[in-house]
């Protein structure tokens, strides 16, 4: 079974600042995916960034980015120059190859950013 | 032109009532799922379709019945809700079982 963890419930980060999410999770699959999903107070779940397992490379999206380390089973989300409208949940999830395993969920981290 | 559409976005209803929750995707994507989000932000899986195909089933109350009249729509119908139910309902739809899922606005349920 897939697990996933987030181990800060809560953040925060001045504006224009450098904050890091954390995350570690758990599969017996080789083949999976990795993503980073925001929730702002519209309650709408935005997909910020995903990682293939395969790939050694780093995603990154604009001032998103993450740190892949796969033999750690690590994967945290760095956000650059934050801005006030990065205030949300962020959730991350795993998904696993093959079969049906849904997309599993940490708890999540609300992140707060300071004008 | 939204992607997956949820309707109601929120709901009120009193203990034992049966209400029905309606998904509807134009991405044409194969799987669509139910998640609930509890009050403290928990997102669990509730139902996986592919092609109209229940193929995820998680513990849940037989009060809740998924329906997929065709792969574009999933609804969720609800029995004899309880205090407990109360909860933000997520559709979303992939365009395979293991890739991103592209999540509706989500229902908000609210049992009195």
């Amino acid at each position: 079974a897939q697990t996933v963890t987030q181990s800060q419930p809560e953040m925060s980060v001045q504006e224009a600042e450098t904050v890091t999410l954390s995350c570690t999770y758990d599969t017996s699959e080789s083949d999976y995916y990795l993503f980073w999903y925001k929730q702002p107070p519209s309650r709408q779940m935005i997909l910020v960034i995903r990682q293939e397992a395969y790939k050694q490379q780093n995603a990154t999206e604009n001032r998103f980015s993450v740190n892949f380390q796969k033999a750690a089973k690590s994967f945290s989300l760095k956000i650059s120059d934050s801005q006030l409208g990065d205030a949300a949940m962020y959730f991350c999830a795993s998904w696993s190859r093959p079969g049906n395993t849904p997309l599993v969920f940490g708890k999540g981290t609300r992140l707060s950013v300071i004008a | 032109d939204t992607a997956v559409s949820q309707t109601p976005k929120y709901l009120v209803t009193q203990m034992g009532n049966d209400k029905s929750i309606k998904c509807e995707q134009n991405l044409g994507h194969d799987t669509m799922y139910w998640y609930k989000q509890d009050s403290k932000k928990f997102l669990k899986i509730m139902f996986s379709y592919n092609n109209k195909e229940l193929i995820i089933n998680e513990t849940v109350p037989n009060r809740f019945s998924p329906k997929s009249p065709d792969k574009a729509h999933l609804n969720l119908h609800i029995n004899s809700l309880e205090l407990g139910d109360s909860a933000v309902y997520f559709c979303a739809s992939s365009p395979d079982r293991n890739t991103e899922a592209f999540f509706g606005q989500g229902t908000r349920l609210t049992v009195v």
